[in-house]
């Protein structure tokens, strides 16, 4: 399995405070991807970075924001988050063009 | 824009019967296909990949798929399942723009002993 870890794994939080979900990877892969998982919605991403300090926007972004500082790290920040956000998270890497690797999940919880 | 469209939102099969994920797609060029598998609870896990060549490729635990660039099609077969099948599967569509992909909504597989 690729060396992925996300963190923390679960999180219940409430409306308006500020959270960060952190990937780590040990793989050195150029591109990694924030997605969200909702049913029926498959997963969606949010925003990608295509190298250190390198981000761009995914299809569901507005109130997500990233940083990119290392290549080995990807955060994901909730400036202030909504019980629209309550979602499970992945994170992904890849070389480019071909597969990507998942990483466990975090279940986020907005209450 | 790329999509993908997954017509059957949950499947239902008997263990031993044969079985057929559907897919379909819009790509703009030539299209990078992967089909992927959930179980509860965990992360997402490749079962095959289409990037260039033979259009049926053989994937992992069995499974295949076919592409059909005419029908923009990439269905998910596998003639003969097991109970640990049952799982949520989703299609996806990528390219060389920074590996980005996009997923299908998912079929979610029951498998009935």
């Amino acid at each position: 399995d690729a060396g992925i870890t996300q963190s923390p794994r679960h999180k219940v939080t409430e409306t308006g405070t500020p959270v960060t979900l952190r990937c780590h990877q040990t793989e050195n892969h150029r591109y990694m991807y924030w997605y969200r998982q909702d049913p029926g919605h498959g997963l969606r991403l949010i925003h990608y970075s295509y190298g250190v300090k390198d981000t761009d926007k995914g299809e569901v972004s507005d109130g997500y924001s990233v940083s990119r500082s290392k290549t080995e790290d990807f955060l994901l920040t909730l400036e202030s988050a909504t019980s629209s956000q309550t979602s499970v998270y992945f994170c992904a890497i890849s070389e480019g063009a071909g597969q990507q690797f998942f990483g466990p999940g975090t279940r986020l919880t907005v209450l | 824009a790329q999509s993908v469209t997954q017509p059957d939102i949950h499947i239902t099969v008997s263990e031993g019967a044969s079985l057929e994920l559907r897919c379909n797609y819009s790509y703009g060029a030539t299209p990078y296909l992967f089909w992927y598998v959930q179980s509860p609870g965990q992360g997402l896990q490749l079962l095959l990949k289409y990037f260039s060549g033979d259009t049926l490729v053989q994937g992992i635990k069995g499974f295949e798929a076919e592409f059909k660039r005419s029908q923009s099609s990439f269905n998910l077969r596998k003639p003969s399942v097991h109970w640990s099948d049952a799982a949520e599967y989703f299609c996806a569509v990528g390219g060389t723009s920074y590996g980005k992909l996009t997923f299908g909504q998912g079929t979610i597989l029951t498998v009935h002993p």
